[in-house]
C-alpha cells in the first residue's frame, strides 16, 4: 500500500523553462512534507520542505505547493538547470512522527 | 565538516552468509535511521534510533535483521542469512533532533548485492 506516490516516473526539460514534479499522498495523518534531491552513487539531500498549516513555501529557484483537500503537492524549479538533473523524492511525516514515507522518485533531465 | 558516512561503500555475498553494514553518523547527531532503497522504488524505512535506544524498528522486514548503537555514534546493520531478495542500497541517516526542525542527511549508502 503505496501511501506517497509519484505517478511520473521522469521528466525530460529544456534549461531556462519551468520542471513540475507531482505527488500525492493518501493518510490524512501526513502533516509535513519534504522533497530530497538524488544524484547517483550518492545519497538523497533534503531541498525543501512544507508544513501542513502552509499552502506555498519559497527557497530560490524551488517552490513547493500543497494542496491538503486533494491531498497532492508539487514542486516547481525555475528556471531549470542542468545541474538540477537528477532524482526527486516527495517524502511525508506524521505529526510527532519520526520516520519518513517516501514516494518512488521522479528522474528529471534537463537538456541544455 | 563530515557528512555521514557509510562503509563500505559495495558488498557482495553469497545467499546464506552474514553481512554488517556500518553507519558513521554527524558528529553530535543523536538520531539515527536505517532505510534500503531498491531499484526504482524510494527508500524505505527500517528503524530508528535516539541515542543508544531502539525507538522504532517497525520497518525491519523479519527477524534476520538487526541493528545496533551501542555508545550512540556509530551503528552497524547486521544480516543474517542473506537472501537475493536482501539487495539493495541500504541507506543510513543522521539528524540533530527531530525532523521537522532538522531535516535528515543521508550518507551515500552502501549497495548491497547478494549471489
Amino acid at each position: 500500500d503505496q501511501q506517497v506516490k509519484q505517478n511520473s516516473p521522469s521528466l525530460s526539460v529544456q534549461e531556462g523553462r519551468i520542471s513540475i514534479l507531482n505527488c500525492d499522498y493518501t493518510n490524512s495523518m501526513f502533516d509535513y512534507f519534504l522533497w530530497y534531491k538524488k544524484y547517483p552513487a550518492e545519497g538523497p539531500t533534503f531541498l525543501i520542505s512544507i508544513s501542513s498549516i502552509k499552502d506555498k513555501n519559497e527557497d530560490g529557484r524551488f517552490t513547493v505547493f500543497l494542496n491538503k483537500s486533494a491531498k497532492h503537492l508539487s514542486l516547481h524549479i525555475v528556471p531549470s538547470q542542468p545541474g538540477d538533473s537528477a532524482v526527486y523524492f516527495c517524502a511525508a511525516l506524521k505529526a510527532a512522527g519520526n520516520k519518513l514515507t517516501f514516494g518512488g522518485g521522479t528522474r528529471v533531465l534537463v537538456k541544455p | 565538516g563530515a557528512g555521514v558516512s557509510q562503509t563500505p561503500s559495495n558488498k557482495v555475498t553469497e545467499k546464506g552468509k552474514y553481512v554488517e553494514l556500518r553507519c558513521d553518523p554527524i558528529s553530535g547527531h543523536t538520531a539515527l535511521y536505517w532505510y534500503r532503497q531498491s531499484l526504482g522504488q524510494g527508500p524505505e524505512f527500517l528503524i530508528y534510533f535516539q541515542g543508544t535506544g531502539a525507538a522504532d524498528d517497525s520497518g525491519l522486514p523479519n527477524d534476520r535483521f538487526f541493528a545496533v548503537r551501542p555508545e550512540g555514534s556509530v551503528s552497524t546493520l547486521k544480516i543474517q542469512r542473506t537472501e537475493r531478495g536482501d539487495s539493495a542500497v541500504y541507506l543510513c541517516a543522521s539528524s540533530a533532533q527531530g525532523q521537522v526542525n532538522s531535516p535528515l542527511h543521508f550518507g551515500n549508502g552502501t549497495r548491497l548485492t547478494v549471489t
